[in-house]
This record gives structure tokens, sequence and C-alpha cells, in this order.
């Protein structure tokens, strides 16, 4: 199966900071999606982002399909951006995803 | 519209019983996966079903098993539980395979 490494796999920030967050994978993927799963364990989708870029607010992510890489930016990072990210790159209609990184935006 | 929905939230069962959990996916959905996650081994993908067909199957003992009905909700039932099988128990669901996937917020699962 597919490998996938997610950096870093914790993060504090203070608030007002900005982020990266880095996912490589060990072979191509059809699809590729950044999750932040909430308290209670939904996984909730932030984007769909097979090739290049997109920005919803606070949030972008850019993926390098040649490369096998992708980015999520946080930038002004809240309290309520707190939680687990995880990228995930799906073949065979089967996600494989990373073991997530943990951010704590404090106060 | 309706997000995916999982039911129960939330399961206690003893070892040796058997459960099972239902996903019913946003309308329209036909693709349905499911995924199991632990502290231990994060998230590993158990079963796809599209229009019935399961397409897909992780790397899971014979216990676990599902399907998907013409409704497309589908159910997941384990057997023969084994304190290994506490889990969060996800559920996903996409229009057409490989685009754009949906997780419902999952089935807590403790077996004692």
């Amino acid at each position: 199966g597919i490998q996938v490494e997610q950096s870093p796999p914790d993060l504090i920030l203070q608030e007002g900071a900005n982020s990266t967050l880095r996912c490589n994978f060990s072979d191509s993927v059809n699809n590729l999606q950044w999750f932040h799963q909430n308290p209670w364990g939904q996984l909730i989708n932030l984007f769909y982002i097979p090739s290049g870029t997109k920005q919803n607010g606070r949030l972008s992510a850019t993926t390098v399909a040649t490369e096998r890489y992708s980015l999520l930016y946080i930038s002004s990072s809240q309290t309520t951006d707190s939680g687990v990210y995880f990228c995930a790159g799906m073949t065979g209609n089967q996600f494989y995803f990373g073991t997530g990184t943990s951010l704590t935006v404090i106060p | 519209k309706a997000g995916v929905t999982q039911t129960p939230r939330y399961l206690i069962k003893t070892r040796g019983q058997q459960v099972t959990l239902s996903c019913s996916p946003i309308s329209g959905h036909r693709s349905v996966s499911w995924y199991q996650q632990t502290p231990g081994q994060g998230l590993q993908f158990l079963f796809e079903y599209f229009s019935e067909t399961q397409r897909n199957k992780g790397n899971f003992p014979g216990r676990f098993s599902g399907r998907q009905f013409s409704n497309s909700r589908s159910e997941m039932n384990v057997s023969t539980l084994e304190l290994g099988d506490s889990a969060l128990y996800l559920c996903a669901s996409s229009t057409l395979s490989e685009i754009g996937y949906t997780f419902g917020s999952g089935t807590r699962l403790t077996v004692v």
C-alpha cells in the first residue's frame, strides 16, 4: 500500500501565528484530501485537492502531484483551529491516511 | 443537505458478541467506505461499496463484513468481538468513486 508521511507530528502555536503542514506520499494518488478531526471524532473535509492550489478563508492547500506531496497552510491561527489534521490519498477506492499533525493553538 | 449519518454513536459490547453498525450516506452518494481508527494503528481502511458491490477490502479478518443496500445505506458487522476491536468506526460517502468523500461522526465501539 501507499505510505503517507505527515509532518510535523505535533505543533504548538501562539494565536495569530502561521503554520505549514506537509504530507508526502510514496506513490501517486488519484484523490487527495485534508481533514480536521473534531473533538467528537468526525473528520471534517477541508480540501479536496488532487493537484493545484485552493484557498478557503485562512486555510489554503497546495498539491504538487508530480512530486507526490501536499501542503496545508494555516494563517492567523485561532484557538478553534486546534485539533488533529490528517491528509489522505486515495487509490483503488481506498484512502491511505497519514498519522496526523496534532495542532494546539494557545491564546 | 443532511450529512453522512452513523448509528449508533456509542456502543458497549462484551467480548464474543457481535455488533452491527449503520451508515446512511448523503442523498445521491453511491460510494460508501468504512474505516477503523485506533490510537495504535491510526486510520485503516475496512471496505468500500459502490452500487451494492464490494469493490475493495482492507486487511482485516473475516469477522469484519459489510453490505450495501439498494438505497446506498450500508451496514458493517463484526462477529466474535475481541478487545482489540474497540475503536472509532467511520463511514464516508461520495457521489463518484475517488471524488471528494464526506465522513460521518463515527460510532465509538468499546468491547469489554
